[in-house]
């Protein structure tokens, strides 16, 4: 099985600050790398698919970056209803697996 | 208004069975490989099992291969999971989602676009 290991798994931030989460895949995935927030209580939702486009209605203060084995979800100018945890996914082989998440916390 | 919606979760003892259903709404189910997708509380995501858009192709985790069944039926909009030998590490919020493909170049991926709300399932004696 491949391996994504997302780091850090928590980090407390401020209302506009930049924010960077990276994923690490045990073997090279190309671009096959997607991004999820979810929010207490609710389904995982789709922010950034092929490592680095943007899902339809997502903002532009995410982005994603990367190739291969090394992968960054940036989120610029951090909103309050972006505080959540966000989870990275590998779809190069099954079992697609996650990273163990990323929880953004107030400061 | 693409939805899908999930149900068939309970309370189960170890070794009962549950039958999940997925039910698309807003959509055609068939235009679409389809997944479950669980969550055990508090805890992160973890790909159960895909069926292809015709059902000539399943695939299931290690963890539950052999007691878990996928399948569909394109007709009524609906999605399954057979779940048998249900064990305490089963109990989990599950998750429909449709498997979407995305292609760049000589490049590809597959992600989860739409997902259901869960129907949660506990495995408790």
């Amino acid at each position: 099985d491949i391996l994504v290991t997302q780091s850090p798994s928590s980090l407390s931030a401020s209302v506009g600050d930049r924010v960077t989460i990276t994923c690490r895949a045990s073997q090279k995935i190309d671009i096959c790398l997607n991004w999820y927030q979810q929010k207490p209580g609710t389904a995982p939702k789709l922010l950034i698919y092929g490592a680095s486009t943007l899902q339809s209605g997502v903002p532009s203060r995410f982005s994603g970056s990367g190739f291969g084995t090394e992968f960054t979800l940036t989120i610029t100018n951090l909103q309050p209803g972006d505080f959540a945890t966000y989870f990275c996914q590998q779809s190069y082989n099954t079992p697609e697996t996650f990273g163990q998440g990323t929880k953004v916390e107030i400061k | 208004d693409v939805r899908l919606e999930e149900s068939g979760g309970g309370l189960v003892k170890p070794g009962g069975s549950l039958r999940l259903s997925c039910a698309a709404s807003g959509f055609s189910l068939s235009s679409f490989d389809m997944n479950w997708v669980r969550q055990a509380p508090g805890k992160g995501l973890e790909w159960v099992s895909s069926i292809s858009s015709r059902s000539s192709f399943a695939d299931y985790a290690d963890s539950v291969k052999g007691r878990f069944t996928i399948s569909r039926d394109n007709a009524k909009n609906l999605l399954f999971l057979e779940m048998d030998s249900l064990r305490d590490e089963d109990t989990a919020l599950y998750y429909c989602a449709t498997r979407n493909f995305y292609h760049s170049g000589d490049y590809y991926s597959l992600y989860f676009e739409s997902w259901g709300l869960g129907s949660l399932v506990t495995v408790s004696s």
